[in-house]
C-alpha cells in the first residue's frame, strides 16, 4: 500500500533555531500534502495544506511567517519551523492524498522538542 | 514491517444500521491503538485504547482492543447520515532513534463509511 515518511522521526533543538521536517510520498505522487499537529489530548489540528508548485494554504491562527512549508515535488513536503518555541514543542504529522482523491495516507510523525 | 490494516476499505449501509469496523495490527512495541474519525479538515480524536478487553464508549460509539490477537472493533450503533466519514486507525508504538526513546504512529488506510438515508 501506499507509504508516507516522516524524517527525521525525533528532533531536539534549541530555542531560536530552525529546524525542517520531510514529508515523502515513498510510492505515489502526491500532489497535495497536509501538515498537522497533534495535542496532548490526541487531537490532530490541521495547520496548512500544501499544493505541489504553489503556495501553501494554511489554517486561521497558523502563523505562515513561522512555519514555512514547500512543496517542491510532487513526493516531498517541508515544514521549517523558524525561530522555534519552547510552545512549538509537538508531534508534527502529515498525510499525503492519494491517485484516488479521497485517499489520503498519513506519515508516522515527527516529535519536535524545542529547549 | 509493522503495519496496521482496517477492513473493510468501504461501508455502505442505511441510517439505523449497526456497522463494525476492523482494525488489525502487527507492531514491535505497542504502546495504544488510536480511533479519529475524518470528515473534513482534521481528523477528530475518537478513542485511545491501551488495555484488553476494556470496552470504551462514547454515545453510539464503542471501541475495544484485543492485544492477544492484535485487533480492535470500532462498534456505531443505530447510525445516521452524520456517521459517514471516513474512520482512521493508528496504533502508537515505541522506537529507539539514536539512543532516545521516541514514539511513532503506523496508520490504517482507513475505512470509509457511507449511511444512507
Amino acid at each position: 500500500g501506499a507509504v508516507v515518511s516522516q524524517h527525521p522521526s525525533r528532533v531536539i533543538c534549541k530555542s531560536g533555531t530552525s529546524v525542517k521536517i520531510e514529508c515523502r510520498s515513498l510510492d505515489f505522487q502526491a500532489t497535495t500534502m497536509f501538515w498537522y499537529r497533534q495535542f496532548p489530548k490526541k487531537s490532530l489540528m490541521l495547520m496548512a495544506t500544501s499544493n505541489e508548485g504553489s503556495k501553501a494554504t494554511y489554517e486561521q491562527g497558523v502563523e505562515k511567517d513561522k512555519f514555512l512549508i514547500n512543496h517542491a515535488s510532487l513526493t516531498l513536503s517541508t515544514l521549517t519551523v523558524t525561530s522555534a518555541h519552547p510552545e512549538d514543542s509537538s508531534f508534527y504529522i502529515c498525510s499525503a492524498r492519494g491517485p484516488a482523491a479521497y485517499e489520503q495516507y498519513f506519515g508516522p510523525g515527527t516529535r519536535l522538542t524545542v529547549t | 514491517e509493522d503495519k496496521v490494516v482496517q477492513s473493510p476499505l468501504s461501508l455502505v449501509v442505511h441510517e439505523g444500521d449497526t456497522v463494525t469496523l476492523n482494525c488489525s495490527y502487527e507492531v514491535t512495541n505497542f504502546r495504544s491503538l488510536l480511533w479519529y474519525k475524518q470528515e473534513k479538515k482534521a481528523p477528530t480524536f475518537l478513542f485511545m485504547l491501551t488495555s484488553s478487553g476494556i470496552e470504551k464508549k462514547s454515545g453510539r460509539l464503542s471501541s475495544i482492543l484485543d492485544k492477544k490477537e492484535l485487533f480492535s472493533i470500532l462498534n456505531i450503533t443505530a447510525t445516521q447520515t452524520g456517521d459517514s466519514a471516513v474512520y482512521l486507525c493508528a496504533v502508537k508504538m515505541a522506537a529507539l532513534y539514536y539512543y532516545r526513546l521516541n514514539y511513532q504512529l503506523i496508520w490504517g488506510a482507513g475505512t470509509k463509511l457511507i449511511i444512507k438515508p
